[in-house]
């Protein structure tokens, strides 16, 4: 079945590291995202990337890097700038036709990362 | 005032209840709208687009009312399974990076 693979679950990491949380799809899609959720609040965007070694900043992308060497996979990196790191990390990919309004997201099933 | 607005909730509503959820945008150049279920700590999952003449998918209804700016949600006879937190989605141009996600509704269906 296609999905999207995001590794690890949880992870938990010191201050001062960085670390990167892989997202791998396989549903052919031309579009990736990264997502943040903190509690009580809605996703916000990281970083998008709408094809292969292209890749734009979202709403909040301070503290983080991305790379899109291939299609199938938008890693991660959470650097020791991020001020606040620890939350629950969401990929997702669409089809994202340019011209279409109607690209719904499907998500990985996210990275929980606590910094201490 | 807020893009994306909703009712955090929660809602306790009984098994067969008949439940409603709001959302309110700002943007009126806003495109395409979508309710998307998510169960504590997973992912948000899409539950249903939400089409200008509103649209059904068994026990779910979705409405939009643009002249108002928001969209609505309507559960019928609910389901102990249907207890999550449901996220309203709106997009502001072509495009799945424009979407703005509400900060979602929690229900909790109760036997």
């Amino acid at each position: 079945d296609g999905g999207i693979t995001q590794s690890p679950k949880y992870l938990f990491r010191k201050e001062g590291q960085n670390v990167t949380l892989s997202c791998e799809q396989n549903l052919n899609h031309d579009a990736m995202y990264w997502y943040r959720q903190d509690p009580g609040q809605g996703l916000r965007l990281i970083y998008y990337s709408q094809i292969v070694n292209d890749f734009q900043k979202g709403d909040i992308a301070e503290g983080y890097s991305v790379s899109r060497e291939k299609k199938e996979s938008f890693p991660l990196t959470v650097t020791s700038a991020q001020k606040n790191p620890t939350a629950f990390y969401l990929c997702a990919s669409s089809i994202d036709d340019w011209s279409s309004y109607n690209s719904p997201l499907h998500f990985g099933n996210g990275t929980r990362l606590t910094v201490t | 005032r807020k893009e994306v607005e909703q009712d955090p909730g929660p809602f306790n509503v009984p098994e067969g209840a008949t439940v409603a959820f709001n959302c309110t945008y700002s943007n009126s150049a806003s495109q395409s709208f979508f309710w998307y279920r998510q169960d504590c700590r997973k992912e948000p999952k899409l539950l249903m687009s939400v089409y200008s003449s509103g649209n059904e998918d068994g026990r779910f209804t979705a409405q939009l009312n643009r002249a108002s700016q928001y969209i609505s949600l309507l559960i019928r006879d609910s389901k102990l399974s249907d207890s999550a937190t449901y996220l309203c989605v709106v997009t502001t141009g072509a495009g799945s990076y424009q979407l703005t996600f509400g900060k979602g509704t929690k229900l909790s269906v109760i036997p």
